[in-house]
Parts: structure tokens; sequence; C-alpha cells
């Protein structure tokens, strides 16, 4: 089955700053990759998303790239503010039923 | 547009007894799936429903069982629980077809003792 690794475990940036975090996926089946944001005593919630048909996707402060061939995608918030502080998961799909999840990272912007 | 909201949001259960867990899914959402998110780990795949019928399932015994009802709301059952079945159980609805974007509820925190 389908194995996703996520790094790093944490991460502290300062207010401004951008944070990246990567991904990286055993099967070359999945072809959707998304990117969730937990906060604590909440569920998981989409904040981006890519197909393997794209390369590259911007979302303002967000944004996420794919390489196929090496089988990584990473997930980049430029100009950071404390309420992005929070837990993030990236998943990896081939089939639409079954997203399998990387052990997150927990970001934590200081003012 | 009403959410995923799932109940109840925290129970302690002891070692052997049963629990069900409800989840009702987002308006216009036909698919429900369930997740058991272990404490510092991502969530894992336990089942999918579609049409009241499992489409799908992770490597979870069969003491996890589920139902989806005709208005798609569903029920997670574990039978048996043991220590390890501690964990955030969370609720996902979807449309089936194309990479749906998952929809989650806040989940429920089970606590066996």
């Amino acid at each position: 089955g389908e194995n996703v690794e996520q790094h790093p475990s944490t991460l502290s940036v300062q207010e401004g700053d951008s944070a990246v975090i990567k991904c990286t996926y055993s099967d070359s089946a999945s072809n959707y990759f998304p990117w969730y944001k937990q906060e604590l005593g909440k569920g998981p919630q989409l904040i981006i998303d890519i197909r393997s048909n794209v390369g590259e996707k911007k979302d303002q402060r967000i944004a996420v790239t794919l390489n196929k061939t090496a089988k990584h995608f990473s997930l980049h918030i430029t100009e950071t503010q404390p309420e992005d502080s929070a837990v993030y998961f990236c998943a990896a799909s081939n089939t639409g039923n079954q997203f399998y999840f990387g052990t997150g990272t927990s970001l934590t912007v200081i003012p | 547009e009403t959410g995923v909201t799932q109940s109840p949001t925290h129970l302690i259960k002891t070692r052997g007894q049963q629990v069900t867990l409800r989840c009702s899914s987002q308006s216009g959402h036909n698919t429900v799936s369930w997740y058991q998110q272990a404490l510092g780990q991502g969530p894992q795949f336990i089942f999918q429903y579609y049409r009241e019928e499992e489409n799908g399932r992770g490597n979870f015994p069969p003491r996890f069982s589920g139902l989806q009802f005709p208005n798609y709301s569903s029920e997670l059952n574990v039978n048996a629980l043991e220590l390890d079945d501690s964990a955030l159980y969370l609720c996902a609805s979807s449309s089936i077809g194309d990479h749906g974007e998952l929809f989650f509820g806040e989940g429920s925190r089970l606590t066996v003792l």
C-alpha cells in the first residue's frame, strides 16, 4: 500500500518568514495530493490540493509543488502569521476513497 | 450549508465494551469515510460508505464495523474495545466520483481504560 512520509515533525518560524513542509509518497499510482490544517480540538481542514497533471498550485500565501518523478510534494507558506500555527498533514490518494496521511508537522509562528 | 457533525465529542469506555459513534454528513454529500487518529499521528483510513454499502476498507479488524443510512448519516461501531483503540475518530463526508474534498467533523475522542 501507499506510504507517506512527512518532514519536519516540528517547525518554528518567525512571523513574516516562510515555512516549507515536505512529503514523499511511495505509490506511483497516487494522483491526488491534498494538504490539511488541524487546529487544536478540531478536525482537519483542506487548505490546498494538487493533482498529478499539475506541477504547482498557488492560493494567496500558500503554494504546493509536486515532483512526480521523485515522488515528493511540498507545502510552502509565505509571510507567516500567528494564526498559521497548527498541525499540517499531507495526504495522497489514487482511488478517491482512501487517503493516506503523513504523520503531521506542528508549525509554530513566533510573533 | 450544514457541516459534518459527530457525536459524542468525548467518551470513556472500559476494555471489552462496545461503542457506537455517530456522524451526520454535510448537506449534498453522499459518501462518508471514517478515520482513526492516534495521538501525534496522522488519520488512518478505517472505511468508506457509499449508497449504504462499504466502499473500501483500510487495515482494521472486523470488530470495526459501520452503517450508512438513507439520509447519508453514518455510524461507526467498535466491539471488544482494546486499550489501543483510544484515539480521535474522525468522520469525513464527500461526493463520490472525482477526488472529492474531504470535509471532516471535529471528531469523537474515545478513551479506553
